[in-house]
């Protein structure tokens, strides 16, 4: 069974400060990772995936298969960068997501 | 841009009473999805569905029925609601790549309250 796990529920950082939201997955097939966020008030959207390897607002995650990580970074924070983030895996092709806990991402002005 | 309405954005039901969620789409996607979101367990699949009349369960089925009549729209259904159905209910839709994953577009979600 594929498992992702966002270890952290909570997590403030101040304005400028370098940001990782951490998760890490359990999966032996192709997976495909994703990140979805919400902002206050808004809808869940995607923010990025492991396979366009894009950055987005500023944020980068990189797939590593030895760690089965999948964390995501930016490395100087944004106050409207607080927002709940969830980690979601698939394998490659599915289209059903699992996803983690979340981590609700406060950024300290 | 993707549309994805919900049909109300709250919604107060009692113990044993038939509940609706609608969810419509307006990008003629193929795939749409139901999922209920809590504090602390994050997003859970309910239901799936990849075509008219197809479905598929999620992780948390029980308790749950659904309905797809038409493309854009899929229908969630509580047979007999229950106080732990009290949740956040958000609705996605995907086109469906072949060979790859498609990003999903929610919709605002319903709160459901159950007395």
């Amino acid at each position: 069974a594929q498992r992702v796990t966002q270890p952290e529920k909570l997590l403030s950082v101040f304005k400028g400060a370098p940001v990782e939201l951490k998760c890490n997955y359990s999966y032996s097939g192709s997976p495909e990772l994703f990140w979805y966020v919400q902002y206050s008030r808004q809808r869940l959207q995607l923010l990025l995936r492991h396979i366009s390897r894009e950055s987005i607002k500023g944020f980068t995650a990189d797939l590593n298969k030895g760690e089965t990580s999948f964390h995501l970074k930016k490395p100087f924070a944004q106050e409207e960068d607080s927002a709940m983030y969830y980690c979601a895996l698939t394998d490659f092709g599915n289209e059903k997501l699992t996803f983690g806990t979340g981590t609700r991402l406060t950024i300290i002005p | 841009d993707v549309k994805v309405t919900q049909s109300s954005r709250y919604l107060v039901k009692r113990t044993g009473e038939k509940v609706f969620l609608e969810c419509v789409q307006d990008m003629d996607h193929e795939n749409m999805f139901w999922y209920r979101q809590d504090p602390g367990l994050g997003l859970r699949l309910i239901y799936f569905s990849y075509d008219v009349k197809m479905k598929e369960k999620g992780d948390i089925p029980e308790g749950y029925s659904v309905s797809r009549e038409k493309k854009e729209r899929f229908s969630l259904i509580l047979e007999s609601a229950s106080t732990n159905q009290t949740s956040m209910y958000l609705c996605a839709s995907s086109f469906g790549l072949a060979g790859g994953t498609d990003t999903q577009y929610f919709g605002p979600g319903t709160r459901l309250t159950v007395l």
